[in-house]
C-alpha cells in the first residue's frame, strides 16, 4: 500500500530553471494539496485540488502551477525557479468523507542557487 | 482569519519526564484538530484527532489531547517521554470537509537519555 509518493526526494535547480514536483497517491481520495515547509514557519499550503479537473490558490500560491487531470495525480510546477522557493515541499491527500485525516507524503527538499 | 500557535518553539527534556505542548487556534466555527508528528528526515505521521465528542482524545504511542472550547486550546500531552519521541510536533486545524490545514509553527522536541 504506497499511500502518498512524491518524487523526486531531493532537487538542486538553478534560478530560472523550472521543474515539475511529482504527487501520486493509489488511495483514491479526492482531496489533494500541496504545502511548503520552512523553518520556523510551519507549513503553509500552496495549492489544493477537491477533484479532478479543480484546483485553487492557498495561502502561498505565487510561482507555483498545478493541475489535476486524474484523480491519482497532482503535479506541482515550479515556472521560473527563485532562492525563495528552496523548501521542503510535501503532497497530502484526503479522501473527503467527514471526519478523516490528511496523509502525507515524504516530501521533496529543493534548493534553488 | 484561521490560525494555529504553537507557543514552545523548542522543548529540551530528560527520559521520563511529563510532556506538554500548548496548541492554541482562532476560529469561529467548528473544527477539526490534529496533532501530527515529523520524525528526523521523514513525513508527517498523524498522531492523534479530534473531530466531535469526548475532548480527551488519545493517540498512537501514549500521547493524548485535550480540547478545551473556551480556551480554544488543544494540548498534546505524554506522561513519560522517551527518546525517540524526539522530532518536531504540529498542531493542525481543519475546518468540516476538505481538510484545507492550516498548521503551527512547530514544536522541537528533543529527549535526552
Amino acid at each position: 500500500n504506497a499511500g502518498v509518493t512524491q518524487t523526486p526526494k531531493f532537487q538542486v535547480l538553478k534560478t530560472g530553471q523550472s521543474m515539475t514536483l511529482q504527487c501520486a497517491q493509489d488511495m483514491n481520495h479526492e482531496y489533494m494539496s500541496w504545502y511548503r515547509q520552512d523553518p520556523g514557519m510551519g507549513l503553509r499550503l500552496i495549492h489544493y485540488s477537491v477533484g479532478a479537473g479543480i484546483t485553487d490558490q492557498g495561502e502561498v500560491p505565487n510561482g507555483y502551477n498545478v493541475s489535476r487531470s486524474t484523480t491519482e495525480d497532482f503535479p506541482l510546477r515550479l515556472l521560473s525557479a527563485a532562492p525563495s522557493q528552496t523548501s521542503v515541499y510535501f503532497c497530502a491527500s484526503t479522501s473527503g468523507v467527514m471526519n478523516t485525516e490528511a496523509f502525507f507524503g515524504q516530501g521533496t527538499r529543493l534548493t534553488v542557487v | 482569519a484561521q490560525s494555529v500557535s504553537q507557543h514552545n518553539h523548542h522543548v529540551i527534556l530528560s527520559e521520563a519526564a511529563s510532556l506538554e505542548l500548548g496548541c492554541n487556534y482562532s476560529y469561529g466555527g467548528t473544527v477539526n484538530l490534529f496533532w501530527y508528528v515529523q520524525y528526523p528526515g521523514q513525513h508527517l505521521q498523524l498522531l492523534l484527532k479530534y473531530f466531535s465528542g469526548d475532548p480527551l482524545v488519545k493517540g498512537i504511542k501514549g500521547f493524548e489531547a485535550e480540547f478545551i472550547k473556551s480556551k480554544f486550546s488543544f494540548n498534546l500531552r505524554k506522561p513519560s517521554v522517551q527518546w525517540s519521541d524526539t522530532a518536531e510536533y504540529f498542531c493542525a486545524m481543519g475546518n468540516t470537509g476538505f481538510q484545507k490545514l492550516v498548521f503551527g509553527t512547530g514544536t522541537r522536541l528533543l529527549v535526552s537519555p
